[in-house]
Protein backbone atom coordinates (compact mmCIF):
# COMPACT_ATOMS: atom_id res chain seq x y z
CA UNK A 1 0.00 0.00 0.00
CA UNK A 2 0.64 3.72 -0.69
CA UNK A 3 1.78 5.82 2.26
CA UNK A 4 1.74 9.60 2.47
CA UNK A 5 3.80 11.54 4.60
CA UNK A 6 2.48 14.62 5.33
CA UNK A 7 4.52 17.29 7.39
CA UNK A 8 4.22 19.24 9.31
CA UNK A 9 1.92 18.41 11.83
CA UNK A 10 1.11 21.49 12.93
CA UNK A 11 1.50 25.34 11.84
CA UNK A 12 1.51 28.54 13.24
CA UNK A 13 2.11 31.81 11.19
CA UNK A 14 0.48 35.38 10.90
CA UNK A 15 -1.89 36.98 8.70
CA UNK A 16 -0.21 37.64 5.31
CA UNK A 17 2.40 34.98 5.81
CA UNK A 18 3.26 32.18 2.70
CA UNK A 19 2.00 28.82 3.79
CA UNK A 20 3.61 25.74 2.75
CA UNK A 21 2.57 22.18 3.65
CA UNK A 22 3.61 18.80 2.22
CA UNK A 23 3.04 14.96 1.25
CA UNK A 24 5.49 12.69 0.38
CA UNK A 25 4.22 9.34 -1.63
CA UNK A 26 6.32 6.10 -0.74
CA UNK A 27 5.69 5.48 -4.53
CA UNK A 28 4.99 7.18 -7.83
CA UNK A 29 0.90 7.70 -7.69
CA UNK A 30 -0.93 6.66 -10.62
CA UNK A 31 -3.48 9.44 -10.35
CA UNK A 32 -2.51 13.03 -8.76
CA UNK A 33 -3.33 14.31 -4.76
CA UNK A 34 -6.21 15.96 -3.47
CA UNK A 35 -5.99 18.35 -0.86
CA UNK A 36 -9.03 19.53 1.52
CA UNK A 37 -9.57 22.02 4.03
CA UNK A 38 -12.04 20.52 7.39
CA UNK A 39 -12.44 23.28 10.11
CA UNK A 40 -13.55 22.33 13.45
CA UNK A 41 -16.53 20.41 14.02
CA UNK A 42 -17.18 20.51 10.14
CA UNK A 43 -16.79 18.08 7.57
CA UNK A 44 -13.77 18.26 5.32
CA UNK A 45 -14.21 20.35 2.10
CA UNK A 46 -11.92 19.39 -1.44
CA UNK A 47 -9.79 22.69 -1.98
CA UNK A 48 -7.30 20.92 -4.77
CA UNK A 49 -7.72 17.78 -6.84
CA UNK A 50 -5.12 16.23 -9.01
CA UNK A 51 -2.41 18.00 -7.28
CA UNK A 52 -2.65 21.37 -8.97
CA UNK A 53 -6.26 22.06 -10.11
CA UNK A 54 -8.26 24.42 -8.05
CA UNK A 55 -11.74 23.08 -7.15
CA UNK A 56 -14.66 25.50 -8.53
CA UNK A 57 -15.26 28.83 -6.13
CA UNK A 58 -12.16 28.52 -3.70
CA UNK A 59 -10.06 31.65 -3.38
CA UNK A 60 -7.12 31.82 -5.82
CA UNK A 61 -4.60 31.98 -2.86
CA UNK A 62 -4.74 28.00 -2.09
CA UNK A 63 -2.56 26.01 -5.00
CA UNK A 64 -1.04 22.96 -5.51
CA UNK A 65 1.65 21.36 -6.48
CA UNK A 66 4.04 18.35 -7.57
CA UNK A 67 7.57 17.38 -8.12
CA UNK A 68 7.89 13.30 -8.58
CA UNK A 69 6.36 11.64 -4.96
CA UNK A 70 6.47 15.13 -3.72
CA UNK A 71 3.50 17.11 -3.72
CA UNK A 72 3.47 20.68 -2.30
CA UNK A 73 0.36 23.01 -0.87
CA UNK A 74 0.89 26.74 -0.32
CA UNK A 75 -1.68 29.01 1.17
CA UNK A 76 -0.15 32.57 -0.91
CA UNK A 77 -1.71 34.93 1.89
CA UNK A 78 -2.78 33.25 5.12
CA UNK A 79 -6.64 35.30 5.91
CA UNK A 80 -8.21 34.55 9.23
CA UNK A 81 -10.82 32.29 7.42
CA UNK A 82 -7.74 29.96 6.71
CA UNK A 83 -7.34 28.24 10.05
CA UNK A 84 -8.43 24.67 10.19
CA UNK A 85 -6.70 21.08 9.76
CA UNK A 86 -5.25 20.44 5.88
CA UNK A 87 -4.67 16.78 4.87
CA UNK A 88 -3.78 15.21 1.41
CA UNK A 89 -5.29 12.58 -0.52
CA UNK A 90 -4.33 10.28 -2.53
CA UNK A 91 -6.10 7.00 -4.42
CA UNK A 92 -4.05 3.49 -5.52
CA UNK A 93 -5.74 0.40 -6.67
CA UNK A 94 -9.33 0.46 -5.09
CA UNK A 95 -7.91 2.52 -1.97
CA UNK A 96 -7.80 5.86 -0.82
CA UNK A 97 -5.22 7.16 1.80
CA UNK A 98 -4.94 10.46 3.69
CA UNK A 99 -2.39 11.84 5.13
CA UNK A 100 -1.74 12.78 8.59
CA UNK A 101 -2.99 16.28 8.87
CA UNK A 102 -1.70 19.92 9.42
CA UNK A 103 -3.02 22.09 11.92
CA UNK A 104 -2.93 25.34 10.99
CA UNK A 105 -3.06 28.37 13.40
CA UNK A 106 -2.67 31.79 13.62
CA UNK A 107 0.08 33.65 15.70
CA UNK B 1 -26.81 21.80 -5.21
CA UNK B 2 -25.56 18.24 -3.94
CA UNK B 3 -26.54 17.36 -0.53
CA UNK B 4 -26.06 14.11 1.59
CA UNK B 5 -27.59 13.93 4.85
CA UNK B 6 -26.34 10.90 7.09
CA UNK B 7 -28.16 9.62 10.05
CA UNK B 8 -28.37 5.83 12.00
CA UNK B 9 -25.45 7.26 14.26
CA UNK B 10 -25.42 6.21 18.33
CA UNK B 11 -24.32 4.22 20.71
CA UNK B 12 -23.53 0.61 20.55
CA UNK B 13 -22.26 -2.09 22.80
CA UNK B 14 -18.84 -3.56 21.19
CA UNK B 15 -20.06 -6.79 19.10
CA UNK B 16 -23.18 -4.78 18.15
CA UNK B 17 -24.52 -3.83 14.95
CA UNK B 18 -25.91 -0.60 13.30
CA UNK B 19 -27.01 0.38 9.89
CA UNK B 20 -25.85 4.32 8.84
CA UNK B 21 -27.91 5.85 6.00
CA UNK B 22 -27.01 8.64 3.79
CA UNK B 23 -29.78 10.29 1.83
CA UNK B 24 -28.66 12.15 -1.39
CA UNK B 25 -30.03 14.77 -3.29
CA UNK B 26 -28.51 16.36 -6.20
CA UNK B 27 -26.45 13.79 -7.18
CA UNK B 28 -26.99 10.33 -8.10
CA UNK B 29 -25.61 7.80 -6.05
CA UNK B 30 -26.33 4.99 -8.82
CA UNK B 31 -23.91 6.96 -11.37
CA UNK B 32 -21.33 8.52 -9.42
CA UNK B 33 -18.89 7.25 -6.61
CA UNK B 34 -20.32 7.08 -3.12
CA UNK B 35 -18.02 6.53 0.38
CA UNK B 36 -17.64 6.64 3.76
CA UNK B 37 -14.66 7.77 5.50
CA UNK B 38 -14.32 8.52 9.16
CA UNK B 39 -12.74 9.71 11.61
CA UNK B 40 -12.20 9.19 15.33
CA UNK B 41 -12.08 11.82 17.98
CA UNK B 42 -9.28 14.25 17.75
CA UNK B 43 -7.80 12.47 15.00
CA UNK B 44 -7.53 12.14 11.53
CA UNK B 45 -9.77 10.84 8.42
CA UNK B 46 -9.59 7.23 7.28
CA UNK B 47 -11.53 6.02 4.24
CA UNK B 48 -13.70 3.26 5.33
CA UNK B 49 -15.58 1.92 2.02
CA UNK B 50 -16.48 3.07 -1.48
CA UNK B 51 -19.27 2.01 -4.06
CA UNK B 52 -18.55 2.57 -7.79
CA UNK B 53 -21.50 3.29 -10.15
CA UNK B 54 -21.07 -0.30 -11.72
CA UNK B 55 -21.56 -1.82 -8.30
CA UNK B 56 -18.31 -2.84 -7.21
CA UNK B 57 -17.90 -2.56 -3.41
CA UNK B 58 -14.09 -2.14 -1.95
CA UNK B 59 -12.94 -1.70 1.77
CA UNK B 60 -10.44 -0.69 4.18
CA UNK B 61 -8.70 -3.91 5.88
CA UNK B 62 -9.79 -3.01 9.42
CA UNK B 63 -13.64 -3.34 7.99
CA UNK B 64 -13.15 -5.86 5.62
CA UNK B 65 -15.93 -8.96 6.51
CA UNK B 66 -17.48 -6.77 9.25
CA UNK B 67 -18.89 -3.67 7.25
CA UNK B 68 -20.95 -3.75 3.84
CA UNK B 69 -21.93 -0.95 1.71
CA UNK B 70 -25.01 -0.87 -0.52
CA UNK B 71 -27.26 1.96 -1.80
CA UNK B 72 -30.89 1.96 -2.62
CA UNK B 73 -31.15 3.73 -6.10
CA UNK B 74 -35.31 3.95 -5.63
CA UNK B 75 -34.37 5.90 -2.74
CA UNK B 76 -30.68 7.83 -3.98
CA UNK B 77 -29.70 6.38 -0.44
CA UNK B 78 -26.30 4.75 0.97
CA UNK B 79 -26.09 2.39 3.71
CA UNK B 80 -22.78 1.13 5.50
CA UNK B 81 -24.15 -2.01 7.52
CA UNK B 82 -22.00 -2.11 10.52
CA UNK B 83 -21.41 -5.81 12.37
CA UNK B 84 -19.02 -6.69 14.95
CA UNK B 85 -18.28 -3.40 16.45
CA UNK B 86 -15.60 -2.59 18.47
CA UNK B 87 -14.49 0.09 20.53
CA UNK B 88 -12.08 1.64 17.61
CA UNK B 89 -14.59 1.75 15.76
CA UNK B 90 -15.93 4.62 17.22
CA UNK B 91 -15.96 7.98 14.86
CA UNK B 92 -17.84 10.53 12.77
CA UNK B 93 -18.58 8.62 9.96
CA UNK B 94 -18.97 10.83 6.80
CA UNK B 95 -20.74 10.36 3.68
CA UNK B 96 -18.92 11.29 0.83
CA UNK B 97 -19.59 11.47 -3.04
CA UNK B 98 -17.63 11.92 -5.98
CA UNK B 99 -17.88 12.30 -9.95
CA UNK B 100 -14.62 10.84 -10.14
CA UNK B 101 -13.13 7.74 -8.59
CA UNK B 102 -9.97 9.33 -7.25
CA UNK B 103 -11.32 11.61 -4.60
CA UNK B 104 -14.29 13.16 -2.68
CA UNK B 105 -16.42 15.47 -3.91
CA UNK B 106 -18.82 16.68 -1.45
CA UNK B 107 -19.32 15.54 1.78
CA UNK B 108 -22.06 15.33 4.51
CA UNK B 109 -22.05 16.46 8.23
CA UNK B 110 -21.46 12.98 9.60
CA UNK B 111 -23.30 11.34 12.20
CA UNK B 112 -21.55 9.65 15.80
CA UNK B 113 -21.20 6.20 16.02
CA UNK B 114 -19.59 5.53 19.92
CA UNK B 115 -18.93 1.64 20.61
CA UNK B 116 -18.74 1.22 24.14
CA UNK B 117 -20.30 -0.85 27.16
Amino acid sequence: DIQMTQSPSSLSASVGDRVTITCQASQDLSYGLNWYQQKPGKAPKLLIYDASNLETGVPSRFSGSSSGTDFTFTISSLQPEDIATYYCQQYDNFRYTFGQGTKLEIE
Amino acid sequence: EVQLVESGGGLVQPGGSLRLSCAASGISTNSNYMNWVRQAPGKGLEWVSVIYSGGGTYYADSVKGRFTISRDDSKNTLYLQMKSLRPDDTAVYYCAGSYSYAGFDFWGQGTLVTVSS
